[in-house]
């Protein structure tokens, strides 16, 4: 079953500290992977898109590495602001001979404390 | 400005009434999306269209209906067969399946 698993459920870090959020998945075939940022009560925005290939990539103080061969995928926030209090949602999608999914994960809620 | 918008933001219906939540996009996009959200979950599909007068069911669909009329509007009826109507409901869209999607600001529904 595909399926995509986000750690911690949520978290609570200083301003100004880093964190790690981490994405393990089963899914196959595997076409690419996203990390969104949701607001509460808005819609996701696109983060970073990653496909087999690429293992690291970044936008801005947010970097995002993947290992297709664990499964794995993990999202780093380097020295945190206020701002970046919100859920973050691994997404990976599969296109396979006659449909495409987007398997989504529940998200890290991130809390940033001053 | 280009985007994608869904009104309205906040609604409120009586349980037994059907209600239509608009999704409209002007970025010339051919796929769209409706998902619904509920806390400690991740997105649900129920509806997914990829041309103008074409739509398919999601992973959960039952108790929704779509149309897709135009390509630039995809609104999602919420029936009264719905059995727990009530969330937050998202849409989105993309050039075609599996390119990157914008999400509208999302509707959140409450029925009571």
């Amino acid at each position: 079953k595909n399926q995509v698993e986000q750690s911690p459920q949520s978290l609570i870090i200083l301003e100004g500290k880093n964190c790690t959020l981490q994405c393990n998945y089963t899914v196959s075939p595997f076409s690419n992977l996203r990390w969104y940022k949701q607001d509460t009560g808005r819609g996701p925005v696109s983060l970073t898109i990653m496909t087999f290939s690429e293992n690291t990539k970044s936008n801005g103080r947010y970097t995002a590495t993947l290992d297709a061969d664990t499964k794995q995928s993990s999202l780093h926030i380097t020295a945190s602001q206020l701002s970046d209090s919100a859920s973050y949602i691994c997404v990976v999608s599969s296109v396979g001979d006659s449909n495409y999914q987007l398997i989504w994960g529940a998200g890290t809620k991130l809390i940033i404390k001053p | 400005d280009g985007g994608i918008t869904q009104s309205p933001k906040y609604l409120f219906r009586k349980e037994g009434q059907n209600v239509t939540l608009s999704c409209e996009q002007n970025l010339n996009h051919d796929a769209m999306y409706w998902y619904r959200q509920d806390p400690g979950q991740g997105l649900r599909l129920i509806y997914y269209s990829q041309i103008v007068n074409d739509f398919q069911k999601g992973d959960i669909a039952e108790g929704y209906s779509v149309s897709r009329e135009k390509k630039e509007s995809f609104p999602l009826t919420v029936t009264s067969a719905q059995k727990n109507p009530t969330a937050f409901y998202l849409c989105d869209s993309s050039i075609q399946p599996g390119s990157e999607q914008y999400f509208g600001p999302g509707t959140r529904l409450t029925v009571t």
